[in-house]
């Protein structure tokens, strides 16, 4: 079975900390996504990545970075967490432009 | 950057009656792909269309591509308790993977 893990599935953070969201796939995948969730808005790409050590931004970067030191796993980085950071993060992969994504069960962030 | 919009936001309907969303894009997709994410659960991929006009069944499902590749559309005959969720569509032809805001679908028993 295909299985995208991300780390923790709820998680509680204070103002400022800085935060790791891990994923992990074990599809030999080379393109991952981050999306963060949140009621009325679907799903908003924070950042992709299409292969190790390469990262595109996406529509809602501010905020955020990535890293992909390898390629089974991609993190998403909170430099400095704030209360509208407070979302569902969804974590994607596939293996091309043509194939279908799958993801991870969610990170519930709250940032208190 | 490439966005697919998608119509309605919200429906609700009696257990079976029929359901249908649309999804419209601005620019030529070169494909679109559809994903279900049950409550508390995450996406999972449906179907992919690729070719223009091209219509494919998963059961009481069907999903049509527009000629022009820029719409598509998901329509499920009959609902059941069982199709309640969220229904996204996605342009997946491009590295950037872009959901719409997806339509949410409650079905009364």
């Amino acid at each position: 079975d295909v299985k995208v893990t991300q780390s923790s599935r709820y998680l509680v953070k204070r103002t400022g900390e800085k935060v790791f969201l891990e994923c992990v796939q074990d599809m030999d995948h080379e393109n991952m996504f981050w999306y963060r969730q949140d009621p009325g808005l679907g799903l908003r790409l924070i950042y992709f990545s299409y292969d190790v050590k390469m990262k595109e931004k996406g529509d809602i970067p501010e905020g955020y970075s990535v890293s992909r030191e390898k390629k089974e796993r991609f993190s998403l980085i909170l430099e400095s967490a704030s209360t509208n950071q407070t979302s569902m993060y969804l974590c994607a992969s596939r293996g091309s432009p043509n194939t279908e994504a799958f993801f991870g069960q969610g990170t519930r962030l709250t940032v208190v | 950057g490439q966005q697919v919009m998608q119509i309605p936001q919200y429906q609700h309907v009696q257990e079976g009656e029929d359901f249908t969303t649309y999804c419209n894009s601005s620019t030529t997709l070169s494909n679109i792909q559809w994903y279900k994410q049950r409550p508390g659960g995450h996406p999972v991929f449906l179907i992919q269309l690729v070719k223009s006009g091209e219509v494919k069944k998963q059961k009481r499902l069907t999903f049509q591509f527009g000629e022009a590749k820029k719409n598509s559309s998901l329509h499920i005959t009959a609902t059941q308790t069982t199709d309640v969720g969220t229904y996204f569509c996605a342009a997946g032809g491009s590295e950037k993977l872009v959901f719409g805001k997806g339509t949410k679908l409650t079905v009364n028993p």
